[in-house]
């Protein structure tokens, strides 16, 4: 079966930690992306990569940190300078010069 | 800035109606307008793409673009319960931009049986 997984499912922070969600994709779409949405309001892009070894700050980029070593993974770390992490953070995919993105099933974050 | 609004409702419909669910962009270059359902806790996915203007049906889904107004819209016909989620709104700021979608705050819609 083709498409994006995410774990874990729900993750827990202590304040001060990093915690890193996961992002896998067997579909061989080049481009991939992060968002957070928060509730109540739509998805705001935090990072996106159009290729491997590549990737750009979205909107809120600020006290997170990706990686793009490989085709069909992208790490999200959400690092303990994210004062407010609290919410539900959502990967997606796309295939190569394609616009419609694919999520996956996403990741609850919550801070103990 | 760019922006993406929509009526954040609940738009509540009888079953079998035709709900209407309404999005305005700010930024007249956009070139792609995408509508995703999304169920509570779960995450977005994708009912339909629309490019041109006019109206573009697929099943009991239409959506209707206006890029002159700059707004695009979806009906969903014979609306049944399990319609009932959020409906977001996702625009594509075109080229140059690498394909990013800017997301309006979605429309609640409740289908009372």
């Amino acid at each position: 079966d083709g498409g994006i997984t995410q774990s874990p499912k729900y993750l827990f922070r202590k304040e001060g930690q990093n915690v890193t969600l996961s992002c896998e994709q067997n579909l061989n779409h080049d481009a991939m992306y992060w968002y957070r949405q928060d509730p109540g309001q739509g998805l705001r892009l935090i990072y996106y990569s159009q290729i491997v070894n590549d990737f750009q700050k979205g909107d809120i980029a600020e006290g997170y940190s990706v990686s793009r070593e490989k085709k069909e993974s992208f790490p999200l770390t959400v690092t303990s300078a994210q004062k407010n992490p609290t919410a539900f953070y959502l990967c997606a995919s796309a295939g190569q010069g394609q616009e419609t993105q694919y999520f996956g099933p996403g990741t609850r974050l919550l801070v103990l | 800035q760019k922006e993406v609004e929509q009526n954040s409702g609940p738009l509540s419909v009888p079953e079998g109606a035709i709900a209407s669910l309404n999005c305005t962009y700010s930024d007249r270059g956009s070139q792609s307008f995408f509508w995703y359902r999304q169920y509570s806790g779960k995450s977005p996915e994708l009912i339909m793409s629309i490019y041109s203007n006019g109206d573009k049906e697929d099943g009991r889904f239409t959506a209707q673009l206006n890029k002159a107004s700059q707004y695009v819209s979806l009906l969903i016909r014979d609306s049944q319960p399990s319609d009932s989620a959020t409906y977001l709104c996702a625009v594509n700021w075109g080229r140059g931009y690498g394909n990013k979608l800017v997301f309006g705050a979605g429309t609640i819609l409740r289908v009372k049986s």
